[in-house]
């Protein structure tokens, strides 16, 4: 069965970091792009950053260069988000995907980063 | 432009079909997905690969693509698809683009 599992988010205040963690079974982590996306609340998703197969390439959305920081360990199928300088507006559901999308069919359960003081 | 754009909300009667739509210029080169978010759930995928649907989601639901617009048609809509759809492509970077989002109601 095909598992996305996010973790790692929590309340933060503005200026903290948090890590997410993104736990992969079911499917040959490794073969694909991994992408973290997040949904703001009452908002769709919008996407924040990618990995390629092996990490050697990354790319990030404009509102979070700088910042924030995409990475995996294909031997622990995980994928990771560093995230620094937070700000309000990081607050929504963070999760992962693969591309192409066929390899994982249902979204895990996100990981919800709130950033308040 | 990378964005794709969706109608906001739209409505059907029990039954009845209806097609939600999604435009943009990456839609002449990528394919579009389609993923269907019920309040309080994750979303979840209808559609790939323009007309593929995944293993467990019903036949009514059917996909195309033409030009800049790739079109989600749901033939025969239930009170249960009653949920927001979201489209999503990719760019020349390999980055993700959803569309905005749209509500459909059943009546």
């Amino acid at each position: 069965e095909v598992q996305l599992v996010e973790s790692g988010g929590g309340l933060v205040q503005p200026g903290g970091s948090l890590r997410l963690s993104c736990a992969a079974t079911g499917f040959t982590f490794s073969g694909y792009w991994m992408h973290w996306v997040r949904q703001a609340p009452g908002k769709g998703p919008v996407w924040i950053s990618r990995t390629n197969n092996d990490g050697s390439s990354t790319d990030y959305a404009d509102s979070v260069k700088g910042r924030f920081t995409i990475s995996r360990d294909n031997a622990k199928n995980t994928l990771y988000l560093q995230m620094n300088s937070l700000r309000a507006e990081d607050t929504a559901v963070y999760y992962c995907l693969p591309e192409p999308a066929v390899a994982a069919t249902t979204w895990g359960q996100g990981t919800l980063v709130t950033v308040s003081s | 432009s990378s964005d794709l754009t969706q109608d906001p909300a739209v409505s059907v009667a029990l039954g009845q079909t209806v097609r939600i739509t999604c435009q943009g210029d990456s839609l002449r080169n990528y394919y579009a997905d389609w993923h269907q978010q019920k309040p309080g759930q994750a979303p979840i995928l209808v559609i790939y690969g323009k007309t593929n649907r995944p293993s467990g989601i019903p036949d009514r639901f059917s996909g195309s693509s033409s030009g800049n617009t790739a079109s989600l048609t749901i033939t025969g809509a239930q009170a249960e698809d009653e949920a927001d759809y979201y489209c999503k492509s990719r760019d020349r970077s390999g980055n993700l683009v959803f569309g905005g989002g749209t509500k459909l109601t059943v009546l």
